[in-house]
């Protein structure tokens, strides 16, 4: 079944314990993004990356790491998370750059700081 | 990115309604597409255009891109309790890749 996976689903975490919710997709994509959602905010994009090893920005990218070693995999790495960072988080791919709008989207990792 | 302006916020309607949402930007897209969450779950693609002055259909939902390229609507007919959910438009201009979203349109159903 093609699918975006993340984990963890749920995770409660304290301030400053860095942290890494993992991405992976089945679907040979080469465009994969991660997206925070927040009340009253919408999807707001964080990193993006057309392929393996090309990453870069979204909107609100501070605080957050990303790598891509592999084309499957997407992970999004907190080093010190804080309060502010508590969301909703959506990991997604697309089959190319010329088609991101034709995005899969994971099932999300709610994460919480404390 | 841009920031979509989606309306309504949120609706409670009663099943067999009809539903009209729309989205507005201040610049010109290329593409604009419709997502729905479910609860609990990630956004699905439900339409994708890509004309000015497409006109899509998915079952009870039809889509357009509108013609001056700054808009787009989303209607469903004879809403049902599974259409609940919140609906996102999204769109992506004539430069880059990045999508931008609306803030949602919270859809509530009533038996």
């Amino acid at each position: 079944e093609a699918q975006v996976t993340q984990n963890p689903r749920y995770l409660i975490t304290v301030t400053g314990k860095k942290l890494t919710v993992t991405c992976s997709q089945n679907m040979n994509h080469e465009y994969m993004s991660w997206y925070r959602q927040d009340p009253g905010l919408g999807l707001r994009q964080i990193y993006y990356s057309m392929n393996v090893e090309v990453t870069d920005k979204g909107d609100v990218p501070e605080g957050y790491k990303v790598s891509r070693k592999e084309k499957r995999n997407f992970p999004l790495i907190l080093e010190s998370p804080s309060p502010n960072q508590t969301s909703l988080y959506f990991c997604a791919s697309s089959l190319s750059v010329a088609n991101t709008g034709e995005l899969f989207f994971g099932e999300g990792s709610r994460l919480t700081v404390l | 990115g841009q920031q979509l302006n989606q309306s309504p916020q949120s609706m409670f309607i009663q099943e067999g309604e009809d539903v009209s949402m729309n989205c507005t930007s201040s610049s010109i897209f290329n593409t604009w597409l419709w997502y729905k969450q479910d609860p609990g779950e990630g956004p699905v693609l439900l339409i994708a255009l890509y004309k000015a002055g497409e006109l899509t259909s998915n079952g009870r939902l039809t889509a357009q891109f509108g013609i001056t390229r700054k808009d787009s609507f989303l209607n469903i007919s004879a809403s049902i309790p599974s259409d609940v959910g919140i609906y996102f438009c999204a769109g992506r201009g004539i430069s880059g890749y990045a999508l931008n979203f609306g803030k949602g349109t919270s859809l509530l159903v009533t038996p």
